[in-house]
């Protein structure tokens, strides 16, 4: 059971474009999204995260949408720059109580390409 | 700069090995996690302690997997005997739990490169 899919394997974007990265989830327990960037043989880089109490975040060129009643939530990044070239993760979890903080459910990735 | 340190980075053993792998979380941080990935199951969570006590490893197999929290600056991940399906990259993180919400980051090390033949 997949509670967090990311159902685009890769996207491929003009630089100076906007980029937007897709994320859908399945547990409602969820409040706690998070989107990480991902080279070949490093960890994981935190980007952005939002929280259930807001439908909107931003930091520079990325900004995280969340859509709860869709169970959705997206990354756009304007503009789209060669650099950003990377698997980008999105993730969950649900901060009630404390305990299952950080017990993170990702998504299978998606392959971001930004042609010069 | 703060950073979540593992080491090996890469590591070749032979089946049947023990092996053992070691991640120094960002000074403060209070939860620690170890997660795999693998191309068939993508980023896994294995294990996570706080405040140096496990709390969840149930993504673990107990038979040959192991974790540890020595001490607050020390968490070690443990394979006892390793197998080629054990191949995968195993990531250290750590976060601050119990703060604002706004503060619920997690920290990924570079992850240590385990093939096991």
């Amino acid at each position: 059971d997949q509670q967090v899919k990311q159902n685009s394997p890769s996207l491929s974007v003009q630089e100076g474009r906007i980029s937007i990265l897709n994320c859908d989830y399945t547990n409602s327990m969820f409040d706690y999204f998070l989107w990480y960037k991902k080279y070949p043989a490093e960890g994981p880089t935190f980007l952005i995260s939002i929280s259930s109490i807001k439908d909107k975040n931003e930091d520079g060129r990325f900004t995280v949408f969340l859509n709860k009643s869709a169970k959705h939530l997206s990354l756009h990044i304007v503009p789209s720059q060669p650099g950003d070239s990377a698997v980008y993760f999105c993730a969950a979890f649900n901060n009630a109580g404390g305990t299952s903080y950080g017990k993170l459910t990702f998504g299978q990735g998606t392959i971001l390409t930004v042609h010069p | 700069d703060a950073r979540v340190t593992q080491t090996p980075r890469h590591k070749v053993t032979e089946m049947g090995q023990e092996v053992t792998m070691r991640c120094q979380p960002i000074l403060g941080h209070n939860t620690v996690f170890w997660y795999r990935q693998t191309m068939m199951q993508g980023l896994e969570l294995l294990a996570y302690f706080r405040n140096r006590a496990p709390l969840d490893d149930s993504g673990m197999p107990k038979d040959r997997f192991s974790a540890e929290m020595p001490d607050a600056t020390l968490a070690t991940l443990k394979i006892q005997p390793s197998e080629p399906r054990d191949s995968a990259v195993y990531f250290c993180a750590s976060g601050l739990a119990g703060i604002s919400l706004s503060g619920n980051t997690i920290y990924f090390g570079e992850g240590s490169w385990l093939t096991v033949v």
